[in-house]
């Protein structure tokens, strides 16, 4: 079945700090993979997606991911974070069905606090 | 702007007292999503429409329906909330030809 794992559910860390989330999908199809973030008390913003060609996709904000298909990850990085950045962080899969149907299957979630 | 536009942002029902959210478009997008997000999980996906063609998830609660009138808008009804329906309902669009999903502002719905 179609899944997405994010391995840490909480991430605290210090301004400036480097910042690395996991996630690992399960499909076998053509994968179209996405992170959101979502800030308190706001609606899913789209930071970035990956549909094909350069596996390192640069989004908003200064966020990037990287495919890794040996792997199924698609983990996203920050090479330093601002209080701003606090927010729970969402990666989640196209997945596509007989008769032509998609859903977004998204992640548990991670939750990121970043301390001044 | 071409948008997803959910109304209202803030609806509170009493329990039991049938309630409707609305989701409109102006993409011309012939997939509509509605998602049910909970305070600290992962948005779930209830329903879609295909164009007129209607998918239910498997664990979707009877007590959701969805109506579709036209391309442009989208329903969620619930016909007898309970506390546990409390939750931020999230609409999203997709073209048929194009990955990406477009995201309404969500309604988050308080049952007391």
């Amino acid at each position: 079945a179609q899944s997405v794992s994010q391995h840490n559910h909480h991430v605290i860390l210090s301004e400036a700090a480097s910042l690395e989330l996991g996630c690992n999908y399960s499909y076998g199809g053509t994968v179209n993979l996405f992170w959101y973030v979502q800030y308190p008390g706001q609606h899913l913003q789209l930071l970035l997606k990956y549909f094909s060609g350069d596996p390192l996709v640069k989004g908003i904000k200064g966020f990037e991911a990287e495919f890794i298909k040996s792997k199924f990850s698609f983990n996203l990085r920050k090479p330093s974070v601002q209080w701003s950045d606090t927010a729970e962080y969402f990666c989640a899969v196209n997945a596509r069905f007989s008769g032509g149907y998609n859903k977004l299957i998204f992640g548990a979630g991670t939750r990121l606090a970043v301390h001044p | 702007d071409a948008m997803v536009i959910q109304n209202p942002r803030y609806q509170v029902t009493q329990f039991g007292k049938p309630v409707t959210l609305s989701c409109s478009q102006t993409l011309n997008h012939n997939v509509m999503y509605w998602y049910q997000q909970k305070s600290s999980q992962a948005p779930k996906l209830l329903f879609h429409y295909y164009d007129k063609d209607f998918n239910n998830e498997a664990d979707t609660p009877d007590n959701f329906q969805s109506r579709r009138p036209n391309t442009s808008f989208c329903f969620l009804d619930i016909r007898s909330p309970g506390l546990g329906d409390a939750a931020m309902y999230l609409c999203a669009t997709r073209s048929r030809t194009a990955n990406g999903y477009t995201f309404g502002s969500g309604t988050r719905l308080t049952v007391v």
